[in-house]
């Protein structure tokens, strides 16, 4: 069965810093991997996805993040974090294999950039 | 181009009424999804509709019901509500709803159910 893991409730970090925001996965085929953010009382924003080629992908709003099947993980990254990235933030995974087309999302995991 | 839109955005329910939310895609869209987000079981996909169709279905009851029309738009309806109903129930579109689409979000409808 398909499943997103966020082990992280939340995440704190200061403003300037590098944040990192993990992710793994379990799907039966070669995933198909998104983060999305959501702030309050607000969709989802979506920020990037990987499909296939380049294990590094890029975003929006300077976040990146890095696909490692080895290790079955798609953790999202930004250099330089911002007060503005205060928000919730999820993983999701669909299955190529899984003809319901449906997003797992993880637990989600709130990012608190401090001043 | 707009974004997905969705109304209303807040709904105040009691037990045993029945509701109705909508949603329009993004402009070219053809295919919307449909999600429940509550704090105790995360996010979780209700169906998906193409052209009319329903395509997909997630794990829910029969209460849950949904469709879509010649232009797009969905909506889905509630019978019978729960208390444990009260969600943020989001709709989400794509291009034609492959497996390496891209979902958009709306802001969701809030539905409390007393």
């Amino acid at each position: 069965a398909q499943s997103v893991a966020q082990p992280e409730d939340q995440v704190n970090v200061a403003e300037g810093n590098p944040l990192t925001v993990k992710c793994t996965y379990s799907v039966s085929g070669n995933p198909y991997l998104f983060w999305y953010v959501q702030y309050p009382n607000r969709g989802l924003q979506f920020l990037l996805k990987y499909i296939t080629g380049d294990n590094l992908v890029k975003g929006s709003y300077g976040f990146e993040a890095e696909f490692n099947k080895s290790q079955t993980s798609f953790h999202l990254k930004k250099p330089s974090a911002l007060v503005s990235d205060s928000a919730l933030y999820f993983c999701a995974v669909r299955d190529p294999m899984d003809s319901s087309y449906k997003l797992i999302f993880g637990s989600g995991t709130r990012l608190l950039v401090r001043p | 181009k707009a974004g997905v839109t969705q109304t209303p955005r807040y709904l105040i329910k009691t037990r045993g009424q029945q509701v109705t939310l909508s949603c329009s895609p993004i402009s070219g869209h053809r295919s919307v999804s449909w999600y429940q987000q509550t704090p105790g079981q995360g996010l979780q996909f209700l169906f998906e509709y193409f052209s009319e169709t329903q395509r997909n279905k997630g794990n829910f009851p029969g209460r849950f019901s949904g469709r879509q029309f010649s232009n797009s738009r969905s909506e889905m309806n509630v019978s019978t509500l729960e208390l444990g109903d009260s969600a943020l129930y989001l709709c989400a579109s794509s291009l034609v709803g492959t497996t390496t689409d891209t979902q958009y979000f709306g802001p969701g409808t809030r539905l409390t159910v007393l």
